[in-house]
């Protein structure tokens, strides 16, 4: 299976402040996933980033709040920004490599805004 | 993509066989069934796939009926460690990349 590097681990940050969360994956990958989960709660798919075209946000989900890159097949990158105490979630990526709808998931980023 | 109803919670203890049920009404011809468990602070693991009748691998079976329209997660001889939130997908296999829309899952509490 893919193995998928989430940096940060986890984060404390400052209400109006942004975080970028990086996502690398050890195998090229057209499609990679960015998911919220809050406590308690099941995974909400934030969007999908293809590589080379902008991200398709999910409902309730806008780029100017998530701004996502794919710069290339290995990579993504998910900003959260201008943070509110609601944006406290773990943040997850993953990634389709087989082809047949099996995702292989990174370990989270657990954001906490003050 | 079809919508899974799952229960909420299930309790059981070490060594007994668990079986978590998964309602999916409106699958589709091309829809494949898949489970994922969760640990805490973890992501979601991939756990098995099928498209109809068994399934079997190390871990899980996965009992779909000619219907289709439910599945089940046979876990054999539970440990504690088993104790995590079960989902049940439902999508299209075989398609590279089609994004995968999580329900509420199962929490399933393995006693000692």
């Amino acid at each position: 299976s893919a193995v998928i590097s989430q940096k940060p681990s986890r984060d404390i940050c400052q209400r109006g402040t942004s975080l970028t969360i990086q996502c690398q994956v050890d195998s090229q990958v057209t499609m990679m996933f960015w998911y919220r989960q809050q406590p308690g709660q099941s995974l909400t798919l934030i969007a999908t980033a293809n590589q080379g075209s902008e991200a398709t946000y999910e409902s309730g989900f806008v780029i100017d709040k998530f701004p996502i890159s794919r710069p290339n097949l290995t990579f993504s990158t998910l900003t959260v920004s201008n943070m509110s105490p609601e944006d406290s979630s773990i943040y997850l990526c993953s990634v389709d490599w087989t082809g047949q709808n099996i995702q292989y998931f990174g370990a989270g980023t657990r954001l906490s805004v003050l | 993509l079809a919508k899974t109803t799952q229960p909420i919670s299930m309790d059981s203890y070490e060594g007994q066989e668990v079986n978590i049920t998964c309602s999916h009404n409106n699958i589709a011809t091309n829809d494949y069934i898949t489970w994922y468990q969760q640990f805490p602070s973890q992501g979601p693991r991939f756990i098995i796939q099928g498209y109809k009748t068994k399934v079997t691998n190390e871990v899980a079976s996965l009992f779909i009926p000619a219907d289709r329209k439910s599945s089940t997660l046979s876990l054999p001889r539970v440990s504690l460690s088993d104790t995590a939130v079960y989902y049940c997908l439902v999508g299209e296999g075989n398609t590279g990349g089609f994004k995968t829309i999580f329900g509420a899952g199962t929490r399933l509490f393995v006693k000692a």
